[in-house]
């Protein structure tokens, strides 16, 4: 079965520190998300991305961060002065078309110290 | 405000019993509902999902049912198993949007 890749699964990186998370989704999907999940919250909408440009993000979603599809088959997510507060475990997603297929992927545990 | 969310954050189930699981939305534009799956140090994993257009819809061994008039959605697990201790999450999409709105989540432990 077609799976979301994201590598690392877990990163460690002091406050300050730009950080990108990576992620390989389904070959053949079109639509690709971020989500961040604090430690026992909610999974949150980070932001989404089609046609090479961002359809739409969250208020989360603020000038410290950017999403990038530098090749055919990577689509990553830049954090560049994290903070502690950054510190969550962050999903990708893609999806065939809009909201069809969604697919989630393990997830990057981020860890700022 | 717009939310979706679970009533309980945590369920404990006898295996073997059923489990129903609730989640409350309160966007009446909202017109398309997912249930997740989430295993510890994993991602969400869809279980089954419905439009508002139906008021059930059934899987293998899951059943959603979807209250449009009191704004209210439920998973049924038949027969829980081991393998089903997770925490469950209801998601809502709005028609046009691709995001989904998460609610948060309710931890289901089954005893043997």
């Amino acid at each position: 079965e077609p799976e979301v890749t994201q590598t690392p699964s877990h990163q460690v990186t002091q406050m300050g520190q730009e950080v990108i998370l990576r992620c390989v989704p389904i070959s053949n999907h079109l639509y690709f998300y971020w989500y961040r999940q604090i430690l026992g919250q909610k999974v949150e909408f980070l932001v989404s991305f089609y046609n090479n440009e961002i359809s739409e993000k969250s208020e989360i979603f603020d000038d410290q961060f950017s999403v990038e599809r530098p090749d055919g088959s990577n689509f990553t997510l830049k954090i560049r002065s994290t903070k502690l507060e950054d510190s969550a475990m962050y999903f990708c997603a893609s999806s065939e078309g809009g909201i069809y297929g969604y697919t989630f992927g393990s997830g990057t545990r981020l860890t700022v110290v | 405000g717009e939310s979706v969310g679970l009533h309980l954050p945590t369920l404990s189930v006898q295996e073997g019993d059923n489990s129903i699981i609730n989640c409350a939305y309160s966007n009446s534009a909202s017109d398309y509902f997912i249930w997740y799956k989430q295993e510890s140090g994993k991602g969400p994993q869809f279980i089954i999902d419905i439009r508002s257009n139906m008021d059930k819809r059934q899987g293998q061994r899951v059943t959603v049912l979807l209250n449009k008039t009191v704004k209210h959605l439920s998973l049924q697990i038949a027969a829980t198993q081991p393998g089903d201790s997770a925490v469950y999450f209801c998601a809502e999409n709005r028609a046009g949007d691709y995001k989904l709105s998460f609610g948060a989540g309710t931890t289901v432990t089954v005893r043997a």
